[in-house]
Parts: C-alpha cells; structure tokens; sequence
C-alpha cells in the first residue's frame, strides 16, 4: 500500500520554528515530485511548496517564502517542511502530498495530515 | 496569480440526484484543473485529473469536462458516500491554487 505519514506537528509560539516530516512508503519514493498543502480548520486548501524528485528543484507560495524550506532525503524516503518565523497565519493542517504527475500536478497520495498551531 | 472560483459554494441534493459543480479560473488554463473530494477529518482525494480523466479506482459517476477558463465536474445518481467538500485545482502555473470549495449536504 502506498502511503504517506507525516509526523511533528505541534504547538510553537509566534516567531518559532518547526519542522515536520513525511515518511512514504510502498513506492519508489524518488520517482516522484513532493509537495505539502495546508488547510486551515474548517477552510479551504493552500498549495505551500513542492520539490523535485531529485530535490534540485523547489517552489513556494508567496506566503511562506524565505520562511519555510522544503527538502528530502531519498535515502530514508522522506520529505520535510522546515518552518521558520511561524506567525499565528500558519496555524493549519499540513498535508504531504505525491505528485502523480500523469498529466501535470496531481495530488494522488496525500498523508493524514498533521496539525501546527501558532499561538502565544 | 490564478484565481479559481467555484459555485455554488454549498448546496443540497438527494441520493439519486445528478449534480453539478463549476469552477472558473481568472485566465486560461488550457486543461490543467483536477478535482478532489474531501469527507470530514480526512485528507483530499484526487477524483479527476487533466479536467476530465478519471482518477484509478474513482466510480465512474464522477465525471469532469471543460477547458480554458470553465470547468465542471458532475456526479451522476449521486450515493451516500458522496455526501463531502469538492474542490478544484489549476496544475498550469505556480502557484498552484484551489478553489474554494463546494460542500454537498443531504437534502
């Protein structure tokens, strides 16, 4: 089974740092593009950052650029978010997502989703 | 950015009804626009992908059509199961961008 779990969320103060994990499993991890999505309790989805197979390549929402930085390990089969300069905005769901890439962008492996709270 | 807008934002329907849910981007997006269906406290699941190609193992009464700027995705003898959040996503440009969702109740 392919799957994708994500682990260290938490609660961090304004202007702190996190960093969550992904862990996937059950297929060939650097065969594909990662991303992480986010969702605010009760609200809607929000594309924050993807990377390359390789981790040559990485992207961002503007909201989260120069704070958090995407990157992975091959070799261990997961993908990371490192957040810096959390504001209270950041408070979300986070989701790590495989690109399945059968067309363009598809999001066709999502983890369960981990929640980081930002608050003082 | 591309901004994507979906209608209606919620509506009502009972089993057996055929649905319908639209999604406008700002500019034209040729067929770059998937869609997801999200059950309460679950993660996303990708339904249709290239505007109308159905996902593996997606029930075929899911169906989605359009291109450019308008898109729709129809669900056909509408079942329990199928009672959740849908949203819409552009895949032509960074960044990727959602819509706001369209949640399906039971009438």
């Amino acid at each position: 089974e392919e799957l994708l779990v994500e682990s260290g969320g938490g609660v961090v103060r304004p202007g702190g740092s996190l960093r969550l994990s992904c862990a996937a499993s059950g297929f060939t991890f650097d065969d594909y593009a990662m991303n992480w999505v986010r969702q605010v309790p009760g609200k809607g989805l929000e594309w924050v950052s993807s990377i390359n197979w390789s981790g040559g390549s990485t992207d961002y929402a503007h909201s989260v650029k120069g704070r958090f930085t995407i990157s992975r390990d091959n070799a261990k089969n997961s993908l990371y978010l490192q957040m810096n300069s959390l504001r209270v905005e950041d408070t979300a769901i986070y989701y790590c997502a495989r690109d399945n890439a059968a067309f363009a962008t598809e999001f066709d492996i999502w983890g369960q989703g981990n929640l980081v709270i930002v608050s003082s | 950015d591309i901004q994507m807008a979906q209608s209606p934002s919620s509506l009502s329907a009972s089993v057996g009804d055929t649905v319908t849910i639209t999604c406008r981007a700002s500019q034209t997006i040729s067929s770059y626009l998937n869609w997801y269906q999200q059950k309460p406290g679950k993660a996303p699941k990708l339904l249709i992908y290239a505007a109308s190609s159905l996902q593996s193992g997606v029930p075929s009464r899911f169906s989605g059509s359009g291109s450019g700027t308008d898109f729709t995705l129809t669900i056909s003898s509408l079942q329990p199961e199928d009672f959740a959040t849908y949203y819409c996503q552009q895949s032509y440009s960074s960044p990727l961008t959602f819509g706001g969702g369209t949640n399906v109740e039971i009438k």
